[in-house]
Order: C-alpha cells, then sequence, then structure tokens
C-alpha cells in the first residue's frame, strides 16, 4: 500500500527566509504532484513532476523529485506573506489506467511578517 | 464555466437521511475522481470514473456510499444512512486523461448531526 509522508506537518517563518518541505513515498510511481490549499478554498494544482531528476520553479516555490530516494523536495525561496497556505504532495498509483492519487497529510505554512 | 463545479456548497442533515452530492467536470474531461478531506484522515480517495470503463470503487469506505456518472459528465456521490463520521468535505476533480494533473472543485461541506 502506497504511503506519502510528509514534513514539517506545521511550518511558521518569517518572510525573506528559505525553507523546505519534504514529501517521502513508499512504493514506485511514476509522477508526483503538489497542490495548495487556501482555508476554505479548494485544491490548486502547482507542479507535476514526472521523472527522476525533475526540477520545476514557478516564482518563489521550486519542486524537484528523486525517484530513487522517493523524495521530493518543495523549496520556498524568500517567503512572503501570500505563500501561506496549506501544501500537499500527492502521489499517483495507476492501478488498471486509474490515476488516484494518495495524498500527504499536508504543510500548514505560516509566513509572518 | 471554466471549472469544475460541485452543488450544493454545504449540506447539514440529520443522521440516517440519505445525501446526493454533484459534480460537474470541466468540459471534455474524461476522468473523474471523488475524494473526501476531513480532520482526521486528510485527503482520501473515493472513486474514480474513465470514459466507458468500469469505475475504480476502491476507495468507498463502505455500501452506504456509491456514485455514478451520466453520459461521460455528471456525477453523482450518494450517501444512505449517513453516520456522523461522514461529516467532510468531498471534493470532487476531473482531468483531460488520466495522465493529467486533476482539477478540483470547491467542496461539498456535508454535515451531519
Amino acid at each position: 500500500e502506497l504511503k506519502v509522508e510528509q514534513n514539517p506537518l506545521f511550518l511558521s517563518m518569517q518572510e525573506g527566509k528559505n525553507y523546505t518541505i519534504y514529501c517521502n513515498y513508499s512504493t514506485t510511481s511514476d509522477r508526483l504532484y503538489w497542490y495548495r490549499q487556501d482555508p476554505g478554498k479548494s485544491l490548486e494544482s502547482l507542479f507535476v513532476l514526472l521523472s527522476n531528476g525533475a526540477v520545476k520553479q514557478e516564482g518563489r516555490l521550486m519542486a524537484s523529485l528523486d525517484t530513487k530516494a522517493r523524495l521530493s523536495t518543495l523549496h520556498i525561496t524568500a517567503a512572503v506573506h501570500d505563500l501561506s497556505a496549506t501544501y500537499f504532495c500527492a502521489v499517483s498509483t495507476p492501478q488498471g489506467g486509474s490515476e488516484k492519487l494518495v495524498f500527504g497529510k499536508g504543510t500548514k505554512l505560516t509566513v509572518n511578517p | 464555466g471554466a471549472g469544475v463545479s460541485q452543488s450544493p456548497s454545504n449540506k447539514v442533515t440529520e443522521k440516517g437521511k440519505d445525501v446526493e452530492l454533484r459534480c460537474d467536470p470541466i468540459s471534455g474531461h474524461t476522468a473523474l475522481y471523488w475524494y473526501r478531506q476531513s480532520l482526521g484522515q486528510g485527503l482520501e480517495f473515493l472513486i474514480y470514473f474513465q470514459g466507458n470503463s468500469a469505475p475504480d470503487k476502491s476507495g468507498l469506505p463502505s455500501d452506504r456510499f456509491s456514485a455514478e456518472r451520466t453520459g461521460g459528465s455528471v456525477s453523482t456521490l450518494t450517501i444512505q444512512r449517513t453516520q456522523q463520521e461522514d461529516s467532510a468535505v468531498y471534493l470532487c476533480a476531473s482531468s483531460l486523461d488520466p495522465n493529467q494533473p486533476q482539477h478540483f472543485g470547491d467542496g461539498t461541506r456535508l454535515s451531519i448531526l
């Protein structure tokens, strides 16, 4: 059974600082997703990582994937208050064509002025 | 509409009643997913539809839960004889095909009294 673990679950940081969120998964998978969720809102797709060594960047966020280590990271550079949200990683479990996602528990990020 | 649409946005009902939740996927998206988000369990996969194929029901927690997708578009998730532990946000997602990112609706917040 595929398990996905994120850490930390809670992260409070100052504006301007850098930090990394980690996502480990337990079995082989061919794609990993990062989503953002604001309070009371739905999930917004941030990144799709499809291969070993994949790196994607959007603004102050950069995601990478190491399939051999079964690890993805979401790096935050020079955080700003607008990045405050909960971030989820999700790993696909291809099963008979079904791309159902297994989610981590999420990292609640608070960026303080 | 441009995104996945879910209705109702909120539903409060008494224990033992049946409820129906509706999802309108993005036009042209062949894959449709239902997930449940609760404080205790995080985000859990429930069921997946792809075209005319048999749905993947492996995530449904009990036989009180069922879902259908009519005409390859709108989907309805039905919960019979609701229990308090069914209280959660039910999220619907769709994708162009199983290999593309899933786009989520705003969810239905279900509260069982």
